[in-house]
């Protein structure tokens, strides 16, 4: 157990509609990463939070966003879904905000676009 | 940007050492992360080389080459349980995110 939790495990919606995905960071961590991992895209980082700002962002569509609230929990917010939106979703943490640092992951949420 | 190279596949003996390579370009370097992922579970962090040389973990060993933009993940007495995949990662330019390599699935058979 890396001591991240994210909810909901299993997701199953509709194209077009909207879904948030929540992560709770191990205790004392102040960064948050999201990634998506697909079959064919492998591990593709979206976002990245530290102490509630912005840190960095990678290949993340318009259609999402993130936010990371004064708790430090996270969510992630995907709208307009489509098929190829299916993927499996982690959220990572870390102590700080450099990569060199050890990221610990979430157990993912799987989403399914129907 | 960045991009890593690792063999999709190898497979290996129960009992055997098994070396997993990765190549790299970056235009800038912080360090080569490996992680390891069985399926449907999360990857773990095994072990990162921000110097040249080889880091010592157990069973496992990781080495770097920054001269040749070229690391690898030594698995010693393999075990069924090692079988999964394996990830070597980069920070992006300043140090920011992980760029993860496509990965290597590892197969232990007996």
């Amino acid at each position: 157990d890396s001591g991240v939790t994210q909810t909901p495990k299993h997701l199953i919606t509709a194209t077009g509609q909207r879904v948030t995905l929540r992560c709770s960071p191990r205790s004392g961590d102040l960064s948050v990463y999201w990634y998506q991992q697909s079959l064919d895209q492998g591990l593709q980082f979206l976002i990245q939070y530290y102490n509630g700002e912005e840190r960095a962002k990678g290949n993340i569509l318009e259609r999402f966003s993130a936010q990371q609230f004064p708790d430090l929990h996270s969510e992630l917010n995907l709208s307009s879904l489509e098929l190829g939106d299916s993927a499996l979703y982690f959220c990572a943490s870390s102590l700080r905000g450099t990569s060199s640092s050890e990221q610990f992951f979430g157990p993912g949420t799987r989403l399914t676009v129907l | 940007g960045q991009s890593l190279e690792q063999p999709s596949e190898v497979t290996a003996v129960e009992g055997a050492i098994v070396q997993i390579n990765c190549t790299y370009q970056t235009s800038g370097f912080y360090g080569l992360s490996w992680y390891q992922q069985h399926d449907g579970g999360a990857p773990t962090f095994l072990s990162y080389n921000g110097l040249d040389g080889l880091e010592e973990t157990g069973r496992f060993s990781s080495f770097l080459s920054r001269s040749d933009s070229y690391g690898y993940l030594l698995l010693q007495e393999l075990q069924m349980k090692d079988s999964a995949s394996y990830f070597c990662a980069v920070p992006n330019s300043g140090n920011t995110p992980l760029v993860f390599g496509k990965g290597t699935r590892l197969s232990v058979i007996a």
